[in-house]
């Protein structure tokens, strides 16, 4: 079955401080990976996702993340955090079918 | 495009009433899913459909719960008799045509209350 692991519960970072949040996945083949955000109150928006090809891959607002095999892992980094990141941050793998596995979530908290 | 629409955006009952969360999936989409979120146990797929038909719903809790989509802009998630450790956020998603693996597109949720 497919897992994802986020092993950190809660990070603080300053503002223009860089941002790495840790994602190790379980799955068999070449998984499906996405991040995704969401804000206080709101629904989840996509980051960004890797399906193959490039490990390293853009997304939205500033983000990026870095497929590596070896470690079973998909980091999500920002150099440079704005205030406006604070938010919970999920990462997900989807296998077979269509189903995603969501992670348990890090949240951000950016001070000034 | 409006995006996913759940109402209500908040409901309170009482333990032992029907509760009923609706969803309307973007036009153009034909995956739909259903998602609990709660501090314990964060975010779980309930169930989901693939053109108006349910796929998989082994995340369903139990026999309380149940999930209609009679049509490609309407799905339905209910609970009854409620409980109050259903009191949760309930998400709705959608996703475009394809294996599922494309974005989904969830909505503003439902925070529900059970007393």
């Amino acid at each position: 079955a497919q897992s994802v692991t986020q092993p950190d519960i809660h990070i603080t970072v300053s503002e223009g401080a860089s941002l790495e949040l840790r994602c190790n996945y379980s799955y068999g083949a070449t998984p499906y990976l996405f991040w995704y955000v969401q804000s206080p109150g709101q629904g989840l928006q996509l980051l960004l996702k890797y399906f193959s090809g490039d490990t390293l891959v853009q997304g939205i607002k500033g983000f990026e993340a870095e497929f590596k095999r070896s470690q079973s892992s998909f980091n999500l980094r920002k150099p440079s955090v704005h205030w406006s990141d604070a938010a919970e941050y999920f990462c997900a793998v989807a296998g077979t079918a269509s189903k995603l596995t969501f992670g348990t979530g890090t949240r951000l908290q950016v001070t000034l | 495009d409006a995006g996913v629409i759940q109402s209500p955006r908040h409901e309170v009952t009482e333990m032992g009433q029907e509760v009923t969360l609706r969803c309307k999936p973007i036009s153009g989409h034909d995956y739909l899913f259903w998602y609990r979120q709660t501090m314990m146990r964060g975010l779980e797929l309930l169930i989901y459909f693939n053109n108006n038909v349910p796929i998989d719903d082994s995340g369903m809790p139990e026999d309380r719960f149940s999930a209609k989509m009679p049509n490609a802009s309407f799905s339905t998630l209910k609970i009854q008799p409620s409980e109050p450790r259903d009191s949760a956020v309930y998400f709705c998603a959608s996703s475009p045509p394809g294996q599922g693996y494309n974005e989904q597109f969830f909505g503003p949720g439902t925070r529900l209350t059970v007393l």
